[in-house]
């Protein structure tokens, strides 16, 4: 099915270890994005890609790490895990244009993510 | 740095009031979306307002982008429970294709 996926959806580790959530997207979207969201903070962006080798830092790119060697996937990679990393990521993706449908963003389902 | 100030933060309402979700910012936007989303589940797009002034209506929901481009508000009329969920704002700069999202306002409608 069409769609953006996003794995795992659940995930406990420890601190210090490294830890990496996948995104896959079949729309042929240019832009890609990884969100974090926390209670009070709503989406806050930490990393997004234009293209295929192409990534840019978000608002909290600190301790992540993203690469883009193909299109369709966007691997978001917590090197060395920290309690404050606990959070739920969303991958997102869309297309440039114009008009109403530019920037609208399709989200995934969410990786709740827990460090411990 | 673009902020969008969403409030309130939290609404709970009993089924068929009325209610507004405000989003305001000192920045001026190309275009401004609200989305929803459901525990367990990524935003949903509910819509994208452009022009400056512009109102548009979703069934219950109407929709308002400021004339100046910097705010936005939801109202909502006759809640309903399956309205309950967590409402964000999201406005678009004038290059790139970066948003900045509000806090969000979790409403509870209660039957």
């Amino acid at each position: 099915d069409a769609g953006i996926t996003q794995s795992p959806r659940y995930k406990i580790t420890e601190t210090g270890r490294q830890v990496t959530l996948m995104c896959h997207q079949t729309w042929s979207h240019s832009y890609m994005f990884w969100y974090r969201q926390d209670l009070g903070h709503g989406l806050r962006l930490i990393y997004y890609s234009a293209a295929a080798d192409i990534t840019d830092k978000g608002e909290v790119p600190d301790g992540y790490v993203v690469s883009r060697s193909k299109t369709e996937n966007f691997p978001l990679t917590l090197e060395s895990a920290t309690r404050s990393q606990t959070s739920v990521y969303f991958c997102a993706s869309s297309d440039p244009g114009g008009g109403e449908g530019a920037n609208v963003l399709t989200f995934g389902a969410g990786s709740r993510l827990t460090v411990l | 740095t673009q902020l969008l100030e969403q409030s309130p933060q939290f609404l709970s309402i009993q089924e068929g009031e009325n209610l507004t979700v405000y989003c305001n910012s000192s920045s001026v936007f190309s275009s401004l979306q609200w989305y929803r989303q459901e525990p367990g589940e990524g935003p949903v797009l509910l819509v994208t307002v452009v022009t400056g002034g512009e109102v548009k209506k979703l069934k219950r929901l109407t929709f308002q982008f400021g004339d100046a481009r910097k705010d936005s508000s939801l109202h909502i009329t006759a809640a309903q429970p399956g309205d309950t969920g967590l409402y964000l704002c999201a406005g678009a700069s004038w290059y790139g294709n970066k948003l900045v999202f509000g806090a969000g306002t979790i409403l509870r409608v209660k039957s």
